[in-house]
């Protein structure tokens, strides 16, 4: 069952708390992303995984960083969260020989106060 | 750099009738075009893509889009919509070369009874 998984799906914290949003896959996709979506810009990418330990910066990677120790587990950390990284976070997958065919969890929405 | 336009952020239709929406891109190599649907509150799901061949792709519910080298586009179509497909689109574009995936800002399409 082809499937990318989110956890939490809501998250309420507060200001210069640690954020820790998870996700994980059962296709052993080598390539994985951490978007956030906000109202109006659409989908930016955070951070690009390649495979284990291998990691590169998206468009916005400022005020994040990423761990990925197993093939099936990308996780996207806040170390002091801001006001301003209150949106929603998607995670995806790819399957390297697809082209562009990305698998996508149901999102993570995270707000801060 | 890849860059991916929709130039409609909204179009309502009543149900039954026709629907196409915009997708140009900007890129000179070798690329892969594809649409995601998103459901309000759910992650996107793959609709389609094209990267080579026989520029008309179906995809899944009815959906079909057409390839065109000369417009730089990549309009989706489907002939008769229903209620449910009632959802943002996303276009996307990735050069064949890379792992980085651009998205345009979608289209929320509106299906009126």
């Amino acid at each position: 069952d082809m499937k990318v998984t989110q956890m939490p799906r809501y998250l309420i914290k507060r200001m210069g708390e640690n954020v820790l949003l998870e996700c994980g896959q059962d296709m052993s996709h080598e390539t994985m992303y951490w978007y956030r979506q906000d109202p109006g810009l659409g989908l930016q990418l955070i951070y690009i995984s390649y495979d284990v330990d291998s990691n590169s910066e998206g468009d916005i990677p400022k005020g994040y960083r990423v761990s990925r120790k197993k093939r099936e587990h990308f996780s996207l950390i806040l170390d002091s969260a801001k006001t301003n990284q209150t949106s929603v976070y998607f995670c995806a997958s790819r399957r390297d020989s697809s082209g562009n065919t990305l698998y996508f969890g149901e999102g993570s929405r995270l707000i801060v106060v | 750099t890849q860059t991916v336009s929709q130039s409609d952020a909204h179009v309502t239709v009543f149900e039954g009738d026709s629907v196409e929406l915009r997708c140009n891109y900007s890129y000179g190599g070798s690329i892969y075009l594809s649409w995601y649907i998103q459901h309000h509150g759910h992650g996107l799901q793959f609709l389609l893509k094209y990267y080579s061949g026989n520029p008309v792709v179906q995809g899944v519910n009815g959906f079909e889009a057409e390839f065109s080298k000369s417009d730089s586009s990549f309009h989706l179509r489907k002939a008769s919509v229903h209620w449910s497909d009632s959802a943002v689109y996303f276009c996307a574009v990735s050069a064949s070369s890379n792992n980085r995936i651009f998205f345009g800002d979608g289209t929320q399409l509106v299906v009126k009874p």
